[in-house]
């Protein structure tokens, strides 16, 4: 049984670097990508970027001079990291595996002054 | 990047109506095109994919179709259950983009 569930900071202030781990179960990291998807308040999803199961990844090409996807497989945990925040990257943030079958419940951050 | 054209923004509509919400793709997408539900606690949920290929679990009144740069997803008779956010979804080119959503709501 897949499950997913994100852990974030919940308040981060702008200009700093916001960290969001994804923890899964019931697949393995290196045989299946995860991308990661955000959804600002009252907005659409926004997809951010993947981290492949070779370790490989792809990214928005808008965010992706701020943001890294990395991931500890012994753990089975990806890392988003994103810099230089600004208030409109509040928003929840979601992981996904590689083909969206299974999604997380998604972790609210704000980004305040 | 491929910019995918969700229409309508709003869908009001009676219990038992059957309606259609499309996609475009600013490009042929090469059937490469899900539909996802996501309800108002954010839970989402794919429901198509590969245009038109039901997800396990899924009821048979939804219905994908479509090629090239358009595509659709069809309700055939609408439960209290189906009235929530939609979005498409592309994934023939990276960066994978997202349909703008369609809220469809209870007329």
């Amino acid at each position: 049984q897949v499950q997913m569930k994100e852990t974030g900071p919940g308040l981060v202030q702008t200009t700093q670097t916001l960290s969001v781990t994804c923890t899964v179960s019931g697949f393995s990291l290196t045989s299946y990508g995860v991308h990661w998807v955000r959804q600002a308040p009252g907005k659409g999803l926004e997809w951010m970027g993947i981290i492949w199961g070779d370790g490989s990844t792809n990214y928005n090409s808008a965010l992706k001079s701020r943001l890294s996807i990395s991931r500890d497989t012994s753990k089975s945990q990806v890392f988003l990291t994103m810099n230089s925040l600004q208030t409109d990257d509040t928003a929840v943030y979601y992981c996904a595996e590689q083909y969206f079958d299974f999604w997380g419940p998604g972790t609210m951050v704000t980004v305040s002054s | 990047d491929i910019q995918l054209t969700q229409s309508p923004s709003t869908l009001p509509a009676s219990l038992g109506e059957r309606v259609t919400i499309s996609c475009r793709a600013s490009q042929s997408i090469s059937n490469s095109l899900n539909w996802y539900q996501q309800k108002p606690d954010g839970t989402v949920k794919r429901l198509i994919y590969s245009t038109s290929t039901l997800e396990s679990g899924v009821p048979s009144r939804f219905s994908g179709s479509g090629s090239g740069t358009d595509y659709s997803l069809s309700i055939s008779s609408l439960e209290s259950e189906d009235f929530a956010m939609y979005y498409c979804l592309q994934y023939a080119t990276y960066p994978l983009t997202f349909g703008s959503g369609t809220k469809l709501e209870i007329k």
